[in-house]
């Protein structure tokens, strides 16, 4: 079975500050790894996807998250966050056995401040 | 040109009533999914179809019934409504059901139940 961990709830930020949302994962199969964002009452948007290759992958708006195995983490991060990045993140995997389902993590709120 | 849509947005109702929640994609995919998100923003999966056949169904009472007239439509009906079904459901399609595939999602139902 696959399980994530997304280690903060809430992480709190000044506007143009940098941020790292944390997520790990669980799985005894390899797994594809991604990250959605939730914007107040709308459905969720993929931000990047880590399937395999270079361990750096880069999103939109500029979020990028690295995928380190030995830690199986999958860190997002941003150099400098702007008012309209506050929203909910989501990790999620999709494990390599069986179809196509995506496990998500409970969710970080991310509240930008200017 | 909306991509993935649902209807209702919002739909209110009384306990013990029968109701349905439809879903439409233009993208030409194959596989539709219906996650359900609840009041603390966690999501999970309860059904999958690929080409209108059932290939995910994730320990989800039997009061919840999908249907797929066709693979650009998703339905689902839930009969006898619980005041824990109250939740955010939201359709998604992807090209397949392969696992590397990102997930496109609708804007989500809010159903509440009272």
């Amino acid at each position: 079975a696959q399980s994530v961990t997304q280690l903060d709830s809430q992480v709190p930020v000044f506007e143009e500050a940098p941020v790292e949302l944390r997520c790990n994962y669980s799985s005894s199969v390899s797994v594809y790894l991604f990250w959605y964002v939730q914007y107040p009452n709308q459905g969720l948007q993929l931000l990047l996807k880590y399937l395999s290759g270079s361990t750096l992958v880069k999103g939109i708006n500029g979020f990028e998250a690295e995928f380190n195995k030995s830690q199986t983490s999958f860190h997002l991060r941003k150099p400098s966050v702007h008012i309209s990045d506050t929203a909910e993140y989501f990790c999620a995997v999709s494990p390599s056995g069986g179809y196509n389902k995506l496990i998500f993590g409970a969710g970080t709120r991310l509240a930008v401040h200017p | 040109d909306t991509a993935v849509s649902q209807t209702p947005k919002y739909l209110v109702t009384q306990m013990g009533n029968d109701k349905s929640i439809k879903c439409e994609q233009n993208l030409g995919h194959d596989t539709m999914y219906w996650y359900k998100q609840d009041s603390k923003k966690f999501l999970k999966i309860m059904f999958s179809y690929n080409n209108k056949e059932l290939i995910i169904n994730e320990t989800v009472p039997n009061r919840f019934s999908p249907k797929s007239p066709d693979k650009a439509h998703l339905n689902l009906h839930i009969n006898s409504l619980e005041l824990g079904d109250s939740a955010v459901y939201f359709c998604a399609s992807s090209p397949s059901s392969s696992k590397n595939n990102e997930q496109f999602f609708g804007p989500g139902t809010r159903l509440t139940v009272l």
